[in-house]
Parts: structure tokens; C-alpha cells; sequence
């Protein structure tokens, strides 16, 4: 099955600055990876995915790009503040209707 | 759109009795729904995939006697953890697509806290 590994688990940034969370994974039948933001307690809320056919996708203050022949994508927030503080969570499907989500990203932005 | 609604958001039972969650896609219909379970500062482990109309479908290591699932309806998927124990406290989550495509969204209830006495 599937395997996503996600790196780094905690993450510090200061306001204004670029945070990056980056995902492997495994089966190269993948070919549409989400990303999650979780606030503590509530559900994970889709922020952007991208699909195999295309390498980067831009959205506002968040983008992420996809090689898919390192099996790799990441998360880029630009200009963070401290509403962007949570947890992220990278996912990708093995080209079926299943998800397996990373391990999780905890985001915090220092004021 | 895509809108999934969970019931009840926490639940406080004794050890050995059972508990339903509910899930319901609001503003569409879902043949298939996926049941999480998230325990504390942990990802999302995929319990077993809901399917209207048959048998759940369960993931290595989740005990289907224990997790009864029932998706009788298009809207309607419940989770009964029956006779809990504490080891089953954790955060049941629920998720559906709006459409028909493996490369689309999981649209997430809001999760039901589960705590075990």
C-alpha cells in the first residue's frame, strides 16, 4: 500500500516569513495529493490539492509542487501570520478512492 | 458544497457499553464514505471505507465485529463502537467526496470525541 512520510513534524516561523513542509511517498499509481489544515480539535479543512498532470499550483499565499519522478510535493506558505499557525497534513491517494495521510506538520507562527 | 455532518461532536461512555456516530452528506449523495480515527497529536489512520448498500470494507487491524459500520442510505453512514473500552477513546472522523472521482476532496465531518470511563 501506500506509504507518505512527511518532514518536518514541528515547524517555527516567524511572521512574514516562507514556511515549507515537504511529503514523499511510495506507489507511483498516485495521482492526486491534498493538503489539510487542522486546528486543534476541529476537522482538517482542504487548503489545496494538486493532481499527477501538473507540477505547481498557486493559491493566494499558499503553493505546492509536485515531482513525481522523486515521488515528492510540498507545501509553501508565503507571507505566514499567525492564523496559519496549526496542523498540516499531506495526503495522496494509490490512484484509487483511498487516502493515506503524512504524520502531520505542527505549524507555529512566531508573532 | 460537499457539506458532512457528524453526531453526537464528543460522547462520555462506560467501559463496555457501545456508542453510534453518525455521518451524513447534507447537500449530496455518497455511495462511499471513509471512517478516521485520530488519537492525540497522531495523523489520520483510515479505519474502513463505508460502502451504501454492502459491507464495509475494513483496513488490516481494525476489527470489524468491534467497528460496526452501516451505510444504509446515500446520506447515511453510522460507526457503533461496540462494548468500549479506554483504549478506544480517540477522534472518530468521517469524510466523503462530492463526486464521483478519485482524484477529487475528502470533505471531512467535524468529528466526534469519543472518551471511554
Amino acid at each position: 500500500g501506500e506509504n507518505v512520510e512527511q518532514h518536518p513534524s514541528t515547524l517555527s516561523v516567524q511572521e512574514g516569513d516562507s514556511a515549507v513542509i515537504k511529503c514523499t511517498y511510495s506507489d507511483s499509481a498516485s495521482n492526486y495529493f491534498p493538503w489539510y489544515k487542522q486546528e486543534l480539535g476541529k476537522r482538517p479543512q482542504l487548503i489545496i490539492d494538486i493532481r499527477s498532470n501538473v507540477g505547481e499550483k498557486k493559491d493566494q499565499r499558499i503553493a505546492v509542487t509536485l515531482n513525481k519522478t522523486a515521488k515528492h510535493f510540498s507545501l509553501h506558505i508565503t507571507e505566514t501570520q499567525p492564523e496559519d499557525s496549526a496542523v498540516y497534513f499531506c495526503a495522496a491517494n494509490s490512484g484509487n478512492e483511498k487516502l493515506t495521510f503524512g504524520t502531520g506538520t505542527r505549524l507555529t507562527i512566531i508573532p | 458544497g460537499a457539506v458532512v455532518s457528524q453526531h453526537p461532536s464528543w460522547v462520555i461512555c462506560k467501559s463496555g457499553t457501545s456508542v453510534k456516530i453518525e455521518c451524513r452528506s447534507l447537500d449530496f449523495q455518497a455511495t462511499t464514505m471513509f471512517w478516521y480515527r485520530q488519537f492525540p497529536k497522531q495523523s489520520l489512520m483510515l479505519m474502513a471505507t463505508s460502502n451504501e448498500g454492502s459491507k464495509a470494507t475494513y483496513e488490516q487491524g481494525v476489527e470489524k465485529d468491534k467497528f460496526l459500520i452501516n451505510h444504509a442510505s446515500l446520506t447515511l453512514s453510522t460507526l457503533t463502537v461496540t462494548s468500549a473500552h479506554p483504549e478506544d477513546s480517540s477522534f472518530y472522523i468521517c469524510s466523503a467526496r462530492g463526486v464521483v472521482s478519485y482524484n477529487s476532496p475528502l470533505h471531512f465531518g467535524n468529528g466526534t470525541r469519543l472518551t471511554v470511563t
